[in-house]
């Protein structure tokens, strides 16, 4: 079975700075999606960046960027010139690309306070 | 369309009492999926539709859970006989559905459940 581990209960970034979220997980598939979500306070969760397995470029939406190592599973969110609006959970999550299976397997998250 | 609704926001009920919450999905996603969230966990998948056809349940979807989605629009979830560890945030999260794609699903605002 297929487990994702955030091992950064809380981590806290100054306003404009950088920060870096850990995710690991682990999987005998080689083909799977990994995405990283944010969860406002009282808020809906929505997509922040998304990685397919088959590419080696790290994917980069805006500030935020990650770094996949396929090998290692490792799967960390870098969040660039960070903003107030920043602050959040953050969950790491795994998609099996096999077909028949759709669910996402979600981390514990990691709640980030930006400092103003 | 603004996106998954979930209704009800919260609710409150005693032990023992049956519950059922709703989710509306974005209209044209077709496949719906449910998930699982207590306080300091990500969410946990509890099943999923593609259409009205029901195609994965995990095992914390117990007897007394059922989750039905006619005509392959809306869906419901219900709780018979209510415990005080059923006490959660319900999400309610949809997605397109075409084999090979990596589409990310959209998450509702959840039903925050209270068993007392």
């Amino acid at each position: 079975a297929q487990t994702v581990t955030q091992s950064q209960p809380e981590m806290s970034v100054q306003e404009a700075e950088t920060v870096t979220l850990s995710c690991t997980y682990d999987t005998s598939e080689s083909d799977y999606y990994l995405f990283w979500y944010k969860q406002p306070p009282s808020r809906q969760m929505i997509l922040v960046i998304r990685q397919e397995a088959y590419k080696q470029q790290n994917a980069t939406e805006n500030r935020f960027s990650v770094n996949f190592q396929k090998a290692a599973k490792s799967f960390s969110l870098k969040i660039s010139d960070s903003q107030l609006g920043d602050a959040a959970m953050y969950f790491c999550a795994y998609r099996s690309a096999s077909s028949g299976t759709y669910k996402y397997i979600f981390g514990t998250g990691t709640r980030l306070k930006v400092l103003a | 369309d603004t996106g998954v609704s979930q209704n009800p926001r919260h609710k409150i009920t005693k032990r023992g009492q049956n519950v059922t919450f709703r989710c509306d999905p974005i209209s044209e996603h077709n496949r719906l999926y449910w998930y699982r969230q207590t306080l300091g966990q990500g969410p946990e998948f509890l099943t999923y539709f593609q259409n009205e056809a029901q195609l994965e349940k995990s095992r914390l979807l117990s007897d007394r859970f059922s989750a039905e989605r006619p005509k392959g629009s809306f869906s419901t979830l219900e709780i018979q006989r209510t415990e005080q560890g059923d006490s959660a945030m319900y999400l309610c999260a949809s997605s397109l559905g075409l084999a090979g794609a990596p589409y990310e699903q959209y998450f509702g605002p959840g039903t925050r459940l209270t068993v007392t």
